[in-house]
């Protein structure tokens, strides 16, 4: 299984961009890499996956290095509902589920 | 899709007692996944089923657990003779079953407390 390394905690000033930092070094080809978030007495929460490409959706975008040992997830503006733990998790398709880590809390102060 | 559903939302208990869980995936979604989490952990896979049948469990998941799909739509958990150690959040989550990558949608989860 791929490990993943994340900063603990980050914080954020509301509406400003705000950079998740994921490392995957030891990712495989053909593996997914996922974030999730997940809000305070809730389930983790999809938010956005890719491949090899930068992907984008109304959540957020999601830049992937070129040597895929690393992502970076991009809240464009954060508000105070983004104030969670997110997770980074590389899914290796077939194995059917989700290797989680600590992941990082992101603290939105207004 | 009206989401993942999962009941009760808290379950108070004491040691040694009985209790099982129940898990709505959403409909057509044809893999059901359970997973646990403690306080300041990311949630740790327990087990999976494509449609009713079991297809993987966690070393996590001793014999006082046992779960079941009968009909390929709702599972429950069971744990049977409740340790202190078995306090978690129980989250389960639902997904297509789409080859390459399949995205899965988690429901609130059973926050259980063993007195």
């Amino acid at each position: 299984d791929a490990k993943t390394t994340q900063p603990n905690s980050m914080e954020s000033n509301e509406e400003e961009p705000v950079h998740l930092p994921c490392n995957h070094s030891t990712i495989s080809g053909t593996d997914y890499i996922h974030w999730y978030r997940q809000l305070p007495s809730q389930g983790p929460e999809y938010v956005i996956h890719g491949l090899t490409s930068n992907v984008n959706n109304r959540m957020a975008s999601l830049a992937i290095a070129e040597d895929r040992k690393s992502s970076t997830l991009i809240l464009h503006r954060a508000t105070l509902r983004d104030a969670a733990v997110y997770y980074c998790i590389p899914y290796t398709s077939g194995t059917y589920k989700y290797i989680f880590g600590t992941g990082t809390r992101l603290k939105v102060l207004a | 899709d009206t989401g993942v559903s999962q009941n009760p939302r808290h379950k108070i208990t004491k040691r040694g007692q009985n209790v099982t869980f129940r898990c709505d995936p959403i409909s057509e979604h044809n893999r059901l996944y359970w997973y646990r989490q403690t306080l300041g952990q990311g949630p740790e896979f327990l087990t999976y089923f494509q449609n009713e049948a079991q297809l993987e469990k966690s070393r996590l998941l001793s014999d006082r657990f046992s779960a079941e799909r009968p009909k390929g739509s709702f599972s429950t958990l069971e744990i049977q003779r409740t340790e202190q150690g078995d306090s978690a959040m129980y989250l389960c989550a639902s997904s297509r079953g789409y080859e390459g990558t399949d995205t899965q949608y988690f429901g609130p989860g059973t926050r259980l407390t063993v007195l």
